[in-house]
């Protein structure tokens, strides 16, 4: 049973560009969420979905940042016109129910450097 | 804001030493306290977790401490070892809620030295 997985696992983008980044959950989990790791802080939440649904996304910054759980397929994090300070490493977890109540398995991260 | 306060930023202990990381939190309604552990270049991975109608909890050589009150918990590594160097993270929840995030501390970068 493959873990979460995201890719890639490195990304650089220059300024402007769009930047976007795929998580897989685990089979049979239908709950992911987004975390966005800066250099010496723990992680902070972005967003949380279900199959076709955004659940919350107090997380998220309002401009640029987009994310979506299609039927089919993986989750999708997008960042348009991306600037230095989305320099970061991004982790999606996957749950089976809502991770408030069980353990959230994280994927390796995309680790985005925009230059 | 930070939700989740953690200390020390970093920690150095002796092979066989006690490594202890503390946590304390502010929001009455948390209610699941997991701790992850997080190698370099690899996403966290759940530890431990306690939920407050406990005081402790322990798997192998892993301890979580909670204290309702002070609304403190704490993580215990007995007999510590170089292979637990690693990044460690608190973090906090609110279970049932439609936010269903985790708030995480600011982790605690451990080296275990020989």
């Amino acid at each position: 049973n493959a873990g979460v997985m995201q890719n890639p696992r490195h990304l650089v983008r220059r300024r402007g560009q769009e930047a976007r980044l795929r998580c897989s959950p685990m089979k049979g989990h239908s709950h992911v969420y987004w975390y966005r790791q800066l250099p010496e802080e723990g992680l902070k939440f972005m967003v949380y979905l279900q199959k076709e649904n955004i659940i919350d996304e107090s997380g998220m910054p309002k401009e640029r940042f987009s994310a979506e759980f299609p039927k089919e397929g993986p989750s999708i994090l997008r960042i348009q016109q991306v600037v230095r300070g989305d320099s970061a490493a991004y982790f999606c977890a996957s749950s089976p129910i809502s991770h408030g109540d069980t353990e959230a398995f994280f994927g390796q991260g995309t680790r985005l450097t925009v230059v | 804001q930070q939700q989740v306060k953690q200390s020390p930023q970093s920690l150095i202990v002796q092979k066989g030493g006690i490594s202890i990381i503390n946590c304390a939190y502010e929001n009455t309604a948390f209610d699941y306290f997991p701790w992850y552990q997080q190698f370099p270049g690899k996403g966290p991975a759940l530890l431990i977790a306690i939920r407050p109608d406990v005081s402790e909890k322990k798997e192998g050589r892993f301890t979580i401490s909670f204290n309702k009150s002070a609304k403190q918990f704490s993580l215990h590594i007995m007999d510590s070892q170089p292979g637990d160097s690693a990044t460690y993270f608190c973090a906090a929840s609110i279970p049932g809620s439609t936010g269903n995030q985790f708030y995480f501390g600011t982790g605690t970068s451990l080296t275990v030295i020989p």
